[in-house]
């Protein structure tokens, strides 16, 4: 069985482009999730998916992140304009469910953005 | 406030030795939680879990955790550690309404021969 895939793998950047993160979670998921892990430190949500709704965005900074999961499969994750801290491994995860025995995460091996 | 703390940065231990990497959380509510590992320039990896039921739950590759309420710990150990478990160690805590999970800061480890 496929993992979660997350493309691209490296990406970098200049300060004010745009760029796009992609995510293909594990077939039959139903649940995804975006997190961002700065260095040396845990991963933080940033958003959750159940199917295409987002049930989850407040740590979301909206003003410059957006997210989409069209027919509540893969699911993009955009930042326009980057900024110099916006640097960090962009994680994505999916589930079977959101509740208990179904909420173990397998995770993506991640995104690493460098913004310069 | 929900939370978890993982007091060790970085800790060093011979092969061979026994492990114990230290977990704190800081919850409202019954706590579930993980464990999970993490190489270098790979996703998190799933440990082990607690739900409920015996409080000293077996994970993959010969690691163990012990709920513990009254100290709101949930420590990981391996009697026997190999040069492969080298890596970074998650603690997580949740769900939580909204089902977010909580992750500690991580700890490094490193094995010498």
């Amino acid at each position: 069985e496929a993992g979660v895939v997350q493309s691209p793998r490296y990406k970098i950047i200049e300060k004010k482009q745009p760029v796009a993160f992609w995510c293909n979670p594990i077939s039959g998921h139903n649940t995804l999730y975006w997190y961002l892990q700065n260095l040396g430190q845990g991963p933080e949500l940033l958003i959750r998916y159940e199917n295409e709704e987002a049930v989850d965005d407040s740590q979301l900074p909206k003003d410059r992140f957006s997210a989409e999961r069209l027919k509540g499969v893969d699911s993009t994750l955009k930042i326009q304009p980057a900024e110099l801290g916006d640097s960090a491994v962009y994680l994505c995860a999916s589930s079977l469910g959101s509740q208990e025995e179904n909420n173990e995460q397998f995770f993506g091996p991640g995104t690493r953005l460098t913004v310069l | 406030a929900q939370s978890v703390t993982q007091p060790d940065i970085h800790i060093t231990v011979s092969e061979g030795a026994s492990l114990e990497l230290r977990c704190n959380y800081s919850y409202g509510a019954t706590p579930y939680l993980f464990w999970y590992v993490q190489s270098p320039g790979q996703g998190l990896q799933l440990l082990l879990k607690y739900f409920s039921g015996d409080t000293l739950v077996q994970g993959i590759k010969g690691f163990e955790a012990e709920f513990k309420r009254s100290q709101s710990s949930f420590n990981l150990r391996k009697p026997s550690v190999h040069w492969s478990d080298a890596a970074e160690y998650f603690c997580a805590v949740g769900p939580y309404t909204g089902n977010q999970f909580y992750f500690g800061t991580g700890t490094s480890l490193t094995v010498i021969p």
